[in-house]
């Protein structure tokens, strides 16, 4: 099976600081994957999905890009609200497998 | 709005069977849309358990296949998971979503239903 490797699996950052959060899958996916966000005690949501479309309603300081093994999910302006832990997932085929997730925080 | 809900018992003892119902509101379970189940342990990452089609097509997570079983309920709008010999290790918040045919740009999980913590002790 496919492995999904995240890093890093946290991060500190300051307001308005740029962040990047890494995705490797073991195998190539072409541009089947998704990034979501958990914000704490919350349920994961749908960011991007096909490597780089942003899901409707989501702020367009996110941004996702790679094709392949190698994907990149983008800050570009951390914000307070921001404060979660980011997954990516896979799903070219089964099974479904989630990274292990990026915990971002402000410094 | 299409929305999911999860119900079942939040208590299960050691050895027996955990069983979860997803109910699907506002919308149709008989789309072209696959309906899977995840987990999340306390404090711990996300982890797909399975998915099945309104057909009755399956996925699943190889290292839990042997003791999972899902079902659909097309009549009640409903799909159903059942993991048997749960452990300790099978406490976690599991959710519900629906996604789209792997291999298609909408294959990612959305909707999530809001979660359900199962716990599994004596």
């Amino acid at each position: 099976d496919i492995q999904m490797t995240q890093s890093p699996s946290s991060l500190s950052a300051s307001v308005g600081d740029r962040v990047t959060i890494s995705c490797r899958a073991s195998q190539g996916i072409s541009n089947y994957l998704a990034w979501y966000q958990q914000k704490p005690g919350k349920v994961p949501k749908v960011l991007i999905y096909g490597a780089s479309t942003l899901q409707s309603g989501v702020p367009s300081r996110f941004s996702g890009s790679g094709s392949g093994t190698d994907f990149t999910l983008t800050i570009s302006s951390l914000q307070s609200e921001d404060v979660a832990t980011y997954y990516c997932q896979k799903y070219n085929s089964g099974p479904f497998t989630f990274g292990g997730g990026t915990k971002v925080q402000i410094k | 709005q299409l929305q999911l809900h999860e119900s079942g018992p939040g208590l299960v003892k050691p050895s027996e069977t955990l069983s979860l119902t997803c109910t699907v509101s506002s919308g149709s379970i008989t789309t072209s849309y696959y309906w899977g189940w995840i987990r999340q342990p306390p404090g711990k990452g996300l982890e797909w358990i399975g998915s099945i089609y309104y057909s009755g097509s399956t996925y699943y997570n190889a290292s839990l296949k042997s003791r999972v079983t899902l079902s659909v309920d097309t009549s009640n709008n409903q799909f159903s998971l059942k993991l048997n010999s749960v452990t300790a290790a099978d406490t976690a918040v599991y959710y519900c979503a629906r996604h789209g045919i792997p291999g298609t740009t909408f294959g990612c999980f959305d909707p999530w239903g809001q979660g359900t913590l199962v716990t599994v002790s004596s």
